[in-house]
């Protein structure tokens, strides 16, 4: 069946060294792939995000790697902060599946603790 | 431009009675989609609607839980004779157009069931 899943529970990362986040996905079918930031009692926020058609994404301080055949996906947090403390998700949507109406499939999640 | 609200932001219901949750979605969004998050989890899909249909129930218990989106109005979340199992995070996301671009998430409402 269909499952998102992080390598790692918790990530524990020194301030100003880079963060590796680790998601592997068993749907071979999806196509579209999003990291969520959660901070304790918020809501998900939109980290960035990158399609099947790509293998690589930059954003401000962050990059997304998407590795299709071995399925998965990885979130690099450059010169981490503590700001950057929360929960970091995966999710995964197969955009060009018949009949697909958006839902997102999440991971488990893995927490990233930055020491200062 | 207000994000995506929901109200109550914490509900505590006994054993029996009726949860409501609510939901606005972004201002022009008209695509809505509810997630449950138990503790130490990921958020699980429930059901997605746009104004006046639902699309995808999929992840909806079969019993006991309903969503609504009509013309005018939040979206609602509602959940009959609670028990303590349904307690957990639930979060609204609204998107523009319903596949494929991105979804906003709203702060949550945290049910209690006791």
């Amino acid at each position: 069946g269909e499952s998102v899943g992080l390598h790692l529970p918790t990530l524990s990362v020194q301030e100003g060294d880079n963060s590796i986040i680790n998601c592997a996905y068993s749907n071979s079918a999806s196509d579209y792939f999003i990291w969520y930031k959660q901070e304790s009692g918020k809501g998900p926020q939109f980290i960035i995000d990158i399609r099947s058609n790509m293998d690589k994404r930059q954003g401000q301080r962050v990059t997304v790697l998407l590795n299709k055949t071995v399925k998965h996906l990885s979130l690099q947090i450059a010169a981490t902060q503590p700001g950057d403390s929360a929960v970091y998700f995966c999710a995964e949507n197969a955009l060009q599946i018949s009949g697909n109406t958006g839902k997102l499939i999440f991971g488990q999640g893995t927490t990233l603790q930055v020491k200062p | 431009n207000a994000g995506v609200m929901q109200n109550p932001r914490h509900l505590v219901r006994r054993r029996g009675q009726e949860a409501r949750l609510r939901c606005s979605p972004m201002k022009g969004h008209s695509h809505v989609y509810w997630y449950r998050q138990l503790p130490e989890e990921g958020l699980k899909f429930m059901v997605y609607l746009q104004k006046e249909n639902i699309i995808d129930e999929s992840g909806m218990p079969k019993e006991r839980f309903s969503a609504e989106f009509p013309k005018e109005g939040p979206s609602i979340l509602r959940i009959q004779q609670v028990v303590r199992g349904d307690s957990a995070a639930y979060f609204c996301a609204s998107s523009l157009t319903g596949t494929g671009d991105e979804q906003y998430f709203g702060p949550g409402t945290r049910l209690t069931v006791t």
